[in-house]
């Protein structure tokens, strides 16, 4: 099974700040990435997919870029409700896996 | 508008059968650009695709290895529902259940997409 690592895995930042996380795939998988986001006692919901495409209704502050190994998910400027946990997911190859998550906290 | 709606006990006794169900409202069970997935949640093992239902002239079904032998997923057509059944469960079982709707890469036999919408999930313990 194809292992996504992310980076960091919690980090603490403030309204308005700009943040990037960073998540790497054990072999090449294209563009075949999405993006969640979960808050606590939630589903996770879909916020990218095709490692760049924003999923109708999510705001533009949310970005997503990168192909092969390396990609980011980039919040331009946080919004209070945007502090939850953060995953990608590949769907290259079965089976689909996940991140470990990444906790965006407020500072 | 998609939405799923899971249903089932959230208490098991070791060695039994997990089951849950997942409603389907704004969609077909039996559509030909969906899959219907399963996918737990815990804190030992995070996030872990289990299996999927869909219908591509026939029904079909994928699972993950590590449940293989114990996991079955069933199409309800007549309900527009989908279960899953877990069989001779451990308390590694306990954990969040979701269902979730997923589609397949077009022309591309057994693969898949991102998984949107998601149900509301169901915690579920192994316990005696």
């Amino acid at each position: 099974a194809i292992r996504m690592t992310q980076s960091p895995s919690s980090f603490s930042a403030s309204t308005g700040d700009r943040v990037t996380i960073t998540c790497r795939a054990s072999q090449g998988i294209s563009s075949y990435l999405a993006w969640y986001q979960q808050k606590p006692g939630k589903a996770p919901k879909l916020l990218i997919y095709a490692a760049s495409t924003l999923q109708s209704g999510v705001p533009s502050r949310f970005s997503g870029s990168g192909s092969g190994t390396d990609f980011t998910l980039t919040i331009s400027c946080l919004q209070s409700e945007d502090f939850a946990t953060y995953y990608c997911q590949q769907y290259y190859s079965y089976p689909p896996t996940f991140g470990q998550g990444t906790r965006l906290e407020i500072k | 508008q998609v939405q799923l709606q899971q249903s089932g006990p959230g208490l098991v006794k070791p060695s039994q059968t997990l089951s849950l169900t997942c409603a389907i409202s704004g969609d077909s069970v039996s559509s030909n650009s969906a899959a219907w997935n399963w996918i737990r949640q815990s804190p030992s093992r995070g996030l872990e695709w289990l299996g999927r239902t869909y219908y591509r002239s026939k029904w079909y079904n994928d699972y993950a290895v590590s449940v293989k032998s114990r996991i079955t997923i069933n199409p309800d057509t007549s309900k527009n529902q989908f279960s899953l059944q877990l069989n001779s469960v451990t308390p590694e079982d306990t954990a969040v259940y979701y269902c979730a709707r997923g589609t397949l890469r077009i022309a591309v036999a057994g693969s898949f997409n991102w998984f949107d919408p998601w149900g509301q999930g169901t915690l579920v313990t192994v316990s005696s």
